[in-house]
């Protein structure tokens, strides 16, 4: 049950577009179009950003955009804003368990 | 509106047992399961596992089998997250989210700070 891989940190300016990705394995983000995005900011809880790879759900700026293809998600963020500053976690189904990836820092500068 | 309410922070010493509540509210308890997620300091999200409040089936992390039981009273629409034997490494905020097996959590309590200090 390994985590799923994530780059340390992206970072754009406000305005902009950013894309993080997400690599599983064919067990995990390759075989279920069960992916969430999860934005977390200091000492909060996560807050549940997109699921089932491209669903938003309500109240989530339409903004934020999923996509996957074979092992690899991505979160897209257009219009960058200086609130979407904070981590980002992907997590996907694997058949009995679910695995987190490590989390991506993102800055707007 | 739906509501996770967890019990409050706690220290251990290593060697002993933790257990966490979750008070739901603002929905029907038995349509959803419980996940539980935890984050040690500075780090990320780690999966625990995640029980069924409708027939208390549970999926666990391989690594914690053994050591975590999860259950649920539906009579107070409380989930318990247990975790014995406890190490340094445990030390993490523990959360509980309304979740489903394939990894969707809407709805997050508070989180729980677990202490595992001698």
């Amino acid at each position: 049950q390994s985590a799923l891989t994530q780059p340390r940190s992206v970072s754009g300016s406000p305005g902009q577009s950013v894309t993080m990705s997400c690599t599983g394995t064919s067990s995990d983000v390759g075989s279920y179009n069960y992916v969430s995005w999860y934005q977390q900011h200091p000492g909060k809880a996560p807050k549940l950003m997109i699921y089932d790879v491209s669903k938003r759900p309500s109240g989530v700026p339409n903004r934020f955009s999923g996509s996957k293809s074979g092992n690899t998600a991505s979160l897209t963020i257009s219009g960058l804003q200086a609130e979407d500053e904070a981590d980002y976690y992907c997590c996907s189904y694997a058949g009995s368990y679910v695995v987190f990836g490590g989390g991506t820092k993102l800055t707007v500068l | 509106q739906v509501q996770l309410v967890q019990s409050g922070a706690e220290v251990k010493k290593p060697g002993a047992s933790v257990k966490v509540s979750c008070k739901a509210s603002g929905y029907t308890f038995t349509t959803y399961g419980i996940s539980w997620v935890r984050q040690a300091p500075g780090q990320g999200l780690e999966w625990m596992g995640w029980i069924s409040a409708y027939n208390g089936n549970t999926n666990y992390a391989q690594k914690l089998q053994g050591r975590v039981t999860m259950t649920t009273d539906t009579s107070t629409s409380t989930a318990y997250m247990e975790l014995r034997s406890l190490r340094s490494d445990d030390t993490a905020v523990y959360y509980c989210a309304r979740g489903t097996p394939s990894g969707i959590h809407l709805y997050w309590g508070q989180g729980t700070l677990v202490t595992v200090s001698s």
